[in-house]
């Protein structure tokens, strides 16, 4: 089976701008979640979904937001972009929401 | 309040030596999941092992081992005669399930440096 799909895998963007991530799961998995791994940070979650449900958020502000759709693919969208936004943003995916696989993430840099 | 603790920032050995990377955690739940997690250079989180809080079962595969221990909150892995192909940030996590199933809670990760 092919794994977890991330597009873009590089991304640089300037404040005030929006992106959108993109997530492909592994085929039949319906529960996608996002992490943003910071080295101040770590890795925070930021959500999940799962049958097209947001099922948990994380503490992040409104400009973060996503979206799953009936074929399991997800994506994220960050509006209004800042110099702290830049990070390495995971997705995972997982047959339950208990289990979970990660995807090679996507390195956005806001300049 | 959940909380994943990995004490040891960096760690660096010797190739052929053991090495114990340190996990503890705090929850109010009683049903959780633990994981670990490699996170090579490349960036992309590996999935190594996931343990449910009713298990504690030591787990051996390989050289890698794990020590589950309720009593304590930790869940401690080892590698065993440890290889330069063992250099990565290694992760502990923490889910609950719940309402906040789905979501992992990690520690901050300890490098570990394997020098041939």
């Amino acid at each position: 089976k092919a794994g977890v799909t991330q597009t873009p895998r590089y991304l640089i963007k300037t404040r005030g701008q929006q992106v959108t991530l993109s997530c492909s799961p592994i085929s039949g998995h319906r529960s996608v979640s996002w992490y943003q791994q910071t080295p101040g940070q770590g890795l925070q979650f930021l959500f999940e979904y799962f049958s097209e449900t947001q099922r948990n958020k994380g503490n992040f502000p409104g400009r973060f937001s996503g979206r799953q759709f009936s074929n399991s693919r997800s994506e994220m969208n960050v509006s209004t972009l800042e110099l702290g936004d830049s990070a390495l943003y995971l997705c995972a995916s997982g047959p339950t929401r208990v289990e979970q696989f990660f995807g090679p993430g996507t390195r956005l840099t806001v300049l | 309040a959940q909380k994943v603790t990995q004490a040891q920032t960096e760690i660096s050995v010797v190739e052929k030596e053991d090495v114990t990377l340190d996990c503890v955690y705090e929850t109010r739940d009683t049903t959780y999941y633990l994981f670990w997690y490699k996170q090579p250079p490349s960036g992309e989180l590996v999935f190594l092992i996931r343990r449910n809080s009713f298990d504690e079962q030591n787990e051996i595969s390989g050289r890698y081992s794990w020590n589950f221990q309720k009593s304590t909150s930790s869940f401690n892995f080892t590698i065993t005669a440890s290889q330069v192909v063992d250099s990565a940030v290694y992760f502990c996590a923490l889910s609950e399930l719940g309402n906040q199933g789905g979501k992992l809670i990690f520690g901050q990760g300890t490098e570990l440096s394997v020098k041939p």
